[in-house]
Formats: C-alpha cells, structure tokens, sequence
C-alpha cells in the first residue's frame, strides 16, 4: 500500500540552526510532492512544490531536495527563528491525473531562541 | 479576496444529531475538497469535487455526504452524528492550472464535537 512517512513526529532546533525534515514514501511514483506549513487551530498553508526533474528547489530560508531512486524528500529552513515553529507537513498525489493529495502526519518544529 | 471560508467555525453535537458544514471559495478554482483532521492520524480526505455537479469519495467517505451545486460553494452533510466523527474538518481548493499546479488552499477548519 502507498504510504507517506515523515521520519519524526516533533523536532527541536535552537535558534540560528538549519532544522532539516524528512518525508519518505513508499510504493507511489510521484511527478511533483508538495511541502505545507500548518500553525495551531489554522488550516495548512502551501511553501513549495517541487517536480520530479529538480533535485533542488528554493524559496528565500526554505529547500527542499527530491531523490526519486531513495523516495526521499529533504526540507530544510536555515537561520531558523522562533517564527518558523509550526508543523510542516510533506504531500503526494496518489497517481498520475489522482485528485487525491495524501498527506504525511506532519513534524511538529520547535525552534528555541 | 477572502480566499476559502468555512461556516461554522465550531459546533457540538449529539448523537445523532444531523448537520452541514459549507465552504466557499472566491477563487474561481475547479476542484474542491473536504478533510478531517485527527491527532496522530493526519490529515485524511473524505470526498472532492472537480467541477460543478460533480463530486467523487476520497479515503473515508462512509458517514457523509457532499453536494457541489455552484462552483464556488461546497457542502459536507453529516446525516447521523457519531462520536467518531468528532474532529476538525477543513475545506480546501485548487485550480487546474497555473504555476503551481494543484497546490490547494485550506481554509480555517471546523472544530466538530460529537456527544
């Protein structure tokens, strides 16, 4: 069965440090996984997608790696500040033309000043 | 533009109690989608839209209904409340085009209470 996992369920960084994500999945063959950033009592918010050609994408503190042989996504927030605690949650689409996102459990990110 | 809401925001049940939740998105995006939230089991898609009149199951469907009659509304029907059902729901959409294709759009969740 198709299955999304992000390797922890909470992480706690200090302040300044690149905190690094994981999301690995099984048994899906992906064209694009998506990375979004859930705050307590709101609904997620998208950060980045990124398609199965690009080994690398970037958005101002924010990268996210793909390695399609190791079914591995990598999410990194460098110089991270108290504001980036929040969960971050990786998602894929089940299939080639599936509407159906499936998204993993989420890390939960604790940056400590 | 408001982007999705979603009306109520909170609401406590009892068992068998019925109800429905509304989303709407002024977006003008095609696909719409219903989840539900629950701690330690993520989020899980219970049906979607991808146009007008149409909608389709996702991963737990059973225990509610849905109804896209104009494009831009989307409503979730809980015929017969259970304590199961107590969770936070979220509304999402995307469109079909675009330079991020299919990144959805949350709205801000209802938090459902079942007695």
């Amino acid at each position: 069965s198709q299955k999304i996992e992000q390797n922890s369920e909470a992480l706690n960084i200090q302040e300044g440090k690149t905190a690094t994500l994981t999301c690995n999945y099984t048994n899906y063959s992906p064209a694009y996984l998506q990375w979004y950033r859930q705050d307590p009592g709101r609904g997620p918010v998208f950060l980045l997608l990124i398609r199965e050609n690009e080994k690398e994408k970037r958005k101002e503190r924010l990268k996210v790696t793909f390695d399609t042989t190791l079914k591995q996504s990598l999410f990194h927030i460098t110089a991270s500040q108290p504001a980036d605690s929040a969960t971050y949650l990786c998602a894929l689409y089940s299939g080639a033309g599936s509407y159906q996102l499936t998204f993993g459990k989420g890390t939960k990110l604790s940056v400590i000043p | 533009n408001a982007g999705v809401t979603q009306t109520p925001k909170f609401r406590v049940l009892k068992t068998g109690q019925s109800m429905t939740l509304l989303c709407a998105q002024d977006m003008n995006h095609e696909y719409m989608y219903w989840y539900r939230q629950d701690p330690g089991m993520g989020l899980r898609l219970i049906h979607y839209s991808v146009g007008e009149g149409t909608t389709a199951k996702g991963e737990v469907p059973d225990g509610y209904n849905v109804s896209r009659l104009k494009k831009q509304n989307f409503l979730l029907g809980l015929e017969s409340a259970a304590p199961s059902q107590t969770s936070v729901y979220f509304c999402a959409s995307s469109s079909k085009t675009g330079p991020f294709y299919n990144e959805q759009f949350f709205g801000p969740g209802t938090r459902l209470t079942v007695l």
